[in-house]
C-alpha cells in the first residue's frame, strides 16, 4: 500500500470557521509533511514531522496549527484563516531511514475561505 | 539559498516525438535531483530521480542528465503518449541534511497533441 489519504477533498470555510485538515498514510513511513500549493505554482513547504515531532516548520502563521496524534496521522487545524489562504494543501509521508528520499503525496484537499 | 529554474513554462508536443524539460539549480552542494509529475487533481509522483555521483539514469522512456560543472539537470521522455500529459516538476536537495526540504522548480506544463 503506497497511498496517503487525504480528507476532505474539498472544504470552504468562512473567515471565523475552525475546521481540520486529515492525513492518513500505512507505508510505515515516520516523516510527514504538509504542504500548500496554489494554482501553477509548485508546493511549498509548511511543516514536517519526524518521529511524530514536530522538525521543521516554515514560519507559518499560527491561524495554522499541525499535529502528529500518531505515526500514521496527520493534521492540520484551521483557525482565523484568510481568503488568501484559500490554496491545494498536499499531506506527504517519506521513509526516515534514507533508504529512499522519494516524498509520497496524497491528492490533497482544495481549500477556499470565504 | 539554493534557487532552481526550470524551463519552458509549457511544452507542446506530438504525440510519439521526444520532450526535453531542463532545470539549473544554484548551490554547488547540491546533490539530489528528483522530477515529479502532478496530473489534474492528483498529488504529485515521483518519476525519476539523480545522485550526483551520477551523470545518467534510464528508466524505460524517461531518462534524466545531470552536468554538474554547469550545474544542469534534464528530463528526457522519448516516444511521448497522451497519459504523459501533466505538470513536471524539477526539484534539488542536499542530502541527508536536507532530505526533508526540496528546493522547487516552477513547472513545465506538457501537452502532447494527438
Amino acid at each position: 500500500d503506497t497511498e496517503v489519504t487525504q480528507t476532505p477533498k474539498h472544504l470552504v470555510m468562512g473567515m471565523t470557521n475552525k475546521k481540520s485538515l486529515k492525513c492518513e498514510q500505512h507505508m510505515g513511513h515516520r516523516a510527514m509533511y504538509w504542504y500548500k500549493q496554489k494554482a501553477k505554482k509548485p508546493p511549498e513547504l509548511m511543516f514536517v514531522y519526524s518521529y511524530e515531532k514536530l522538525s521543521i516548520n516554515e514560519s507559518v502563521p499560527s491561524r495554522f496549527s499541525p499535529e502528529c496524534p500518531n505515526s500514521s496521522l496527520l493534521n492540520l487545524h484551521l483557525h482565523a484563516l484568510q481568503p488568501e489562504d484559500s490554496a491545494l494543501y498536499l499531506c506527504a509521508s517519506s521513509q526516515e531511514d534514507r533508504s529512499s528520499y522519494e516524498q509520497y503525496f496524497g491528492p490533497g484537499t482544495r481549500l477556499t475561505v470565504t | 539559498g539554493e534557487n532552481v529554474e526550470q524551463h519552458p513554462s509549457t511544452l507542446s508536443v506530438q504525440e510519439g516525438d521526444s520532450a526535453v524539460i531542463k532545470c539549473t539549480y544554484s548551490d554547488s552542494a547540491s546533490n539530489y535531483f528528483p522530477w515529479y509529475k502532478q496530473e489534474l487533481g492528483k498529488g504529485p509522483q515521483l518519476i525519476i530521480d539523480i545522485r550526483s555521483n551520477v551523470g545518467e539514469k534510464k528508466d524505460q522512456r524517461i531518462a534524466v542528465t545531470l552536468n554538474k560543472t554547469a550545474k544542469h539537470f534534464s528530463l528526457h521522455i522519448t516516444e511521448t503518449q497522451p497519459e504523459d500529459s501533466a505538470v513536471y516538476f524539477c526539484a534539488a536537495s542536499l542530502l541527508p541534511r536536507g532530505n526533508y526540504q526540496l528546493i522547487w522548480g516552477a513547472g513545465t506544463k506538457l501537452i502532447i497533441k494527438p
